[in-house]
């Protein structure tokens, strides 16, 4: 089992509507979770953290997290072209707190 | 303030040959990573350090050696260089604390052949 795991995508969602990105985490001692976005040949870039069970908002971008059910996810709200990316999700893992792991990462499409 | 800073940006390498691929910031982060991606994949850990004189493997150690001499510097060292090494590396450094964010240079893209 991976140790966080996201569905590749691509993801496609009409501009204007919500994009639903989901993440999967094995190791139920992690402690901080982290969204990034990633333009083709660019370095990522974050766009939130969360660390707290329920719900973090920031402008159109929402972090659910659920330590219980162990996933965590980003909506984003009024899509963008410009939101077109790939998103990786990362988990601060619980046994060592300095070590970061990424997901594969969702390809997001928003189509005019 | 540079941040974190990657070099070479672009290397070619033949299969056997060795290079140091450098980083290094100056936000005085006591942590610092070394991730590769592949071609529409993710980022695999390579190794992370917590502060000079101390690094740990990651998920993606071998074929690839580190040193942290300094706060500043987290070299990447690869030796006889593999085709399977053809990769766009990554480092990123960060403040210890959970919620601290990670701070990632621009990449060095790097081809074996």
């Amino acid at each position: 089992q991976k140790e966080v795991e996201q569905n590749s995508g691509p993801l496609s969602v009409p501009e204007g509507a919500i994009a639903s990105l989901n993440c999967t985490y094995s190791d139920r001692g992690s402690q901080s979770f982290f969204w990034y976005r990633q333009y083709s040949g660019k370095s990522p870039e974050l766009i939130m953290f969360i660390y707290s069970n329920g719900d973090k908002e920031d402008g159109r971008f929402t972090a659910q997290l659920n330590k219980a059910s162990q996933y965590v996810s980003l909506l984003i709200r009024d899509s963008q072209p410009s939101d077109s990316a790939t998103y990786l999700c990362a988990v601060r893992a619980g046994s060592s707190a300095s070590k970061i792991i990424f997901g594969s990462g969702t390809r997001l499409s928003i189509r005019p | 303030n540079a941040g974190v800073t990657q070099t070479p940006k672009f290397r070619i390498l033949k299969i056997g040959q060795s290079m140091t691929l450098q980083c290094t910031q100056d936000m005085n982060h006591n942590y610092m990573y070394w991730y590769r991606q592949d071609p529409g994949m993710g980022l695999k850990l390579i190794y992370y350090s917590v502060g000079a004189g101390i690094t740990d493997k990651g998920e993606v150690p071998n074929g690839y050696n580190v040193s942290r001499s300094t706060t500043e510097d987290f070299p990447l060292r690869l030796e006889l260089a593999a085709p399977s090494q053809t990769s766009v590396y990554f480092c990123a450094s960060t403040l210890q604390g959970g919620d601290q964010p990670q701070h990632f240079g621009d990449g060095t893209r790097l081809s074996i052949l």
